[in-house]
């Protein structure tokens, strides 16, 4: 099947410091892209979906300006926390879909700890 | 409001016993009907969709409209089915899923 890949797996940043996450779709080209949160022994909750070239889509409750989201190729996207506080900790997964096909394919994840 | 629910956070079975993950769900128009599994440090995984009508690794899942279920089932239980079961409609506008809270499927030898 086709591979997302996600860096970094882990990332520990200061309170008040912005970080970078990248999604890659490393053998296909992913028209559409989610970014999902979830948190310990709880399902994932959707993010945000961007499109290539577009501006993101977020969903209610989701502050744009404090989680930027870049689909700048069709291989790519990055999704980033500015001025993190601990309550950002958690794990991030992104997923990737080709046209319109049904299939998601999920990346491993990148656990964030913000101290 | 769309909404997914699975009742059993944990589902404990010995191997060889069959087994039945409930899922059920509250969606507006005719979502599509899936199931995601994630085994340990693994990431998520697509096991099967209601349209398909697919038997993977085993599990069937039969959409009942009527009582709006899709729930996930195998007739004989194995070890490495252990891991944690999501169920996920998809809208057909949007396109995004919506998961349920998961539930975690222990297969005791």
């Amino acid at each position: 099947g086709a591979v997302v890949s996600q860096h970094p797996s882990r990332v520990i940043c200061k309170s008040g410091t912005s970080v970078k996450i990248e999604c890659r779709s490393l053998d296909f080209q992913a028209t559409t892209m989610f970014w999902y949160r979830q948190f310990p022994k709880q399902s994932l909750m959707l993010m945000a979906t961007s499109n290539e070239g577009s501006k993101a889509t977020y969903e209610q409750g989701v502050e744009k300006d404090k989680f930027l989201i870049n689909h700048a190729s069709l291989t790519l996207s990055t999704l980033t926390v500015t001025s993190a506080h601990p309550e950002d900790s958690s794990f991030y997964i992104c997923s990737a879909r080709a046209g319109v096909s049904y299939e998601q394919y999920f990346g491993p994840g990148t656990r964030l700890t913000v101290t | 409001a769309q909404r997914v629910t699975q009742p059993e956070k944990l589902l404990s079975v010995f191997k060889g016993a069959p087994v039945e993950l409930k899922c059920n769900y509250s969606y507006s128009g005719s979502p599509e009907l899936f199931w995601y599994v994630q085994y340990s440090r693994q990431r998520l995984q697509l096991l099967l969709r209601h349209i398909s009508r697919e038997s993977i690794k085993g599990f069937t899942a039969d959409l009942n409209k009527g009582e709006t279920s899709f729930h996930l089932k195998k007739p004989f239980a194995q070890e490495e089915d252990s891991a944690m079961y999501y169920c996920a409609p998809r809208d057909n506008y949007g396109q995004n899923f919506v998961f349920g809270p998961g539930t975690r499927l222990s297969v005791l030898p």
